[in-house]
């Protein structure tokens, strides 16, 4: 499986945008990128996965870099609320989510 | 809001019992998935199911655990018996489609302690 490469943990403020780095330098051609993300005590919730182009929706945006090696996951204005870990995935299709140990955003007022 | 249901939210057993969790996926999900979570580590897949059929057993570690789906809509998952360090979340998913990149979406869990 291709592996992902993301820091341990970040720190924002409130209504701060908030970039997430990704790395993988292994990815395949077939492999999309997805992030969830995991509230304290609650399951992992999906927030976005692109192939090439970057994508936005409603919760965040996610930038692919050309080569494919690296993305980032953009919340636009982190709240409380967002304070969770965020899990950086590559998936073939059809195949099961392999989480790694993800990004600790702890978000403060 | 469909929602993947799971049960009991929180176990307690003693070690070389039997223990049992029951995940009831979102309705027309073909795609069920069992993942167990030890504190501080990401989700690990145990078992991966399409219908009724296991698409994905590798990591079970099949000496104590089972899981089964037989009618392809819910399923269970079962140690026995225990042993201390299977202490942990155990998460159930599904998904609408049996290919592709569909949403996983996960139940909130049942956390084992095995004392």
């Amino acid at each position: 499986d291709a592996k992902t490469t993301q820091p341990n943990s970040m720190e924002s403020n409130e209504e701060e945008p908030v970039h997430l780095p990704c790395n993988h330098s292994t990815i395949s051609g077939t492999d999309y990128i997805h992030w969830y993300r995991q509230l304290p005590s609650q399951g992992p919730e999906y927030v976005i996965h692109g192939l090439t182009s970057n994508v936005n929706n409603r919760m965040a945006s996610l930038a692919i870099a050309e080569d494919r090696k690296s993305s980032t996951l953009i919340l636009h204005r982190a709240t409380l609320r967002d304070a969770a870990v965020y899990y950086c995935i590559l998936r073939d299709p059809g195949y099961a989510l392999n989480f790694g140990k993800g990004t600790s955003l702890l978000v403060t007022p | 809001e469909a929602e993947v249901a799971q049960s009991p939210r929180y176990k307690i057993t003693e070690k070389s019992q039997a223990v049992a969790f029951w995940c009831d996926p979102i309705s027309g999900h073909a795609t069920l998935y069992w993942y167990r979570q030890i504190l501080g580590q990401g989700p690990e897949l145990l078992v991966q199911f399409q219908d009724e059929s296991v698409v994905d057993d590798s990591q079970l570690p099949k000496d104590r655990f089972s899981a089964e789906r037989l009618k392809g809509v819910d399923s269970t998952l079962k140690i026995q018996p225990a042993e201390l360090g299977d202490s942990a979340m155990y998460l159930c998913a599904s998904s609408r489609l049996a290919g592709g990149t569909g949403e996983l979406f996960f139940g909130e869990g049942s956390r084992l302690t095995v004392l």
